[in-house]
């Protein structure tokens, strides 16, 4: 059974650091895409990036591009987002999902919840 | 950026009835090579992840009920959900994979009249 389960919430302040992660099990981990989205309180869904942890291929959306950034450990077939400086409006549920390439997202992580706060 | 706009805003059907959701995309999403539309839906429950519903425009993902199909092709495109469940309450994304970036519409709220 394919799972992708979040690491848990986060109470952040504006300028602290902050790795997100995403452990993967079920499946071949260096065969798919992984990517973040981002969705702000009572808003729509945001694409942010993907990393192929095969190769570690990263892509960003250019709206995130300088803002995260998306990683992968092959190890523990993990990916992560980090931020190296929250700002208020960082403040988000994120989700991670496993993304074939070039195709629909299959499947979502449970979600981060992300707040960011003085 | 390909834009995705969807239509209504938010839509309420009474049970049994026939729900009609539309999504536009700002440029076609059709693959000329292969003819594939690159377009999903997904479906999002309050408190929930979203969940895939369609893809390729038309293909229904594994254990979705089969009231729910996905019609259109280049722009245009249509989630219809044949007879309304209770438990069909939820926001309705559709989604552009053609180009990068990843694009979602802004959802359809779905509700029971």
């Amino acid at each position: 059974e394919v799972q992708l389960v979040q690491s848990g919430a986060e109470v952040k302040k504006p300028g602290e650091s902050l790795k997100i992660s995403c452990k993967t099990s079920g499946y071949r981990f260096t065969s798919y895409w992984i990517g973040w989205v981002r969705q702000m309180s009572g808003k729509g869904l945001e694409w942010m990036g993907i990393i192929y942890p095969g190769d570690s291929d990263t892509r960003y959306s250019p709206s995130f591009q300088g803002q995260v950034t998306i990683s992968a450990d092959e190890s523990i077939s993990s990916a992560y987002l980090q931020w190296s400086s929250l700002k208020a409006s960082d403040t988000a549920m994120y989700y991670c999902a496993r993304q074939r390439g070039d195709s629909h997202i299959e499947y979502w992580g449970q979600g981060t919840l992300v707040t960011v706060s003085s | 950026d390909i834009v995705m706009t969807q239509s209504p805003d938010s839509l309420a059907v009474p049970l049994g009835e026939r729900a009609t959701l539309n999504c536009k995309s700002s440029q076609s999403v059709l693959y000329s090579s292969n003819n594939k539309n690159y377009l999903a839906w997904y479906q999002q429950k309050a408190g929930q992840p979203p969940k895939l519903l369609i893809y390729w425009a038309s293909i229904r993902d594994s254990g979705v009920p089969d009231r729910f199909s996905g019609s259109g092709s280049g722009t245009d495109f249509t989630l219809t959900i044949s007879s309304l469940q209770a438990e069909d309450v939820a926001v309705y994304y559709c989604q552009q994979y053609y180009s990068s970036p990843d694009t979602f519409g802004p959802g359809t709220k779905l509700e029971i009249k």
